[in-house]
């Protein structure tokens, strides 16, 4: 089956600094990719639909300045949480999916906190 | 606004053992209905993906039904075995629409 990687699965980071997170479709173009978070004991949220060559749709209350999405490949997206804060210590998870196929592929997830 | 409830939320079972996860969504227009899988460290695994228009689907031991009009879909498994312990989720997407809107989950744990 197809396959997402993402990278890193797991980010410990100080105040302040910014995090990048990558999702690579494996073996097959990606023509949409998702950003999802998710909160201990909480739904997996979306956060931003990306389409690669194209600025990311953001959902509502997610700020677009601080969860910076680059989809500049038809295989690579990354998300930047930028000035991260305790706040934003979340699981960050990819899906990814072609344009025949309606199944998502998801990514392993990236665990961050920050401290 | 569309809500995904799943009940229950842990499952403990007995190997060989035949279980039924239950999912219910708010809004019954949906365009489809998938169900996850979700190891640790793993991300999720798609399962069965049932389209608004199928009233179930099934994949080796797991058949997912749906019955849109009441908002409920349930994920049977049969004689479940200790590698089917994960988190199942449930997840609903509309029409117009590519966001999967998700349940909590359910921990199944599958005692050997």
């Amino acid at each position: 089956g197809a396959v997402v990687s993402q990278h890193p699965s797991r980010v410990i980071c100080k105040s302040g600094t910014s995090v990048k997170i990558e999702c690579r479709s494996l073996d097959f173009q990606a023509t949409t990719m998702f950003w999802y978070r998710q909160f201990p004991k909480k739904s997996l949220m979306l956060m931003a639909t990306s389409n690669e060559g194209s600025k990311a749709t953001y959902e509502q209350g997610v700020e677009k300045d601080k969860f910076l999405i680059n989809h500049a490949s038809l295989t690579l997206s990354t998300l930047t949480v930028t000035s991260a804060h305790p706040e934003d210590s979340s699981f960050y998870i990819c899906s990814a999916k072609g344009s025949t196929n309606e199944k998502l592929f998801f990514g392993s997830g990236t665990q961050l906190s920050v401290l | 606004k569309q809500e995904v409830t799943q009940i229950p939320a842990a499952l403990s079972v007995p190997e060989g053992e035949n279980l039924v996860l239950n999912c219910s969504f708010t809004d019954s227009a949906i365009y489809n209905l998938q169900w996850f899988r979700q190891d640790p460290g793993k991300g999720l695994t798609s399962l069965l993906l049932i389209q608004s228009s199928q009233r179930e689907q099934t994949s080796g031991r797991l058949n997912a039904s749906l019955d849109k009009s009441s908002g409920r879909s349930t994920l049977y498994i049969a004689a479940s075995q200790p590698g089917d312990s994960a988190t199942y989720l449930c997840a609903v997407t509309q029409g117009g629409s590519e966001k999967l809107v998700f349940g909590k989950g359910t921990k199944l744990t599958v005692n050997p």
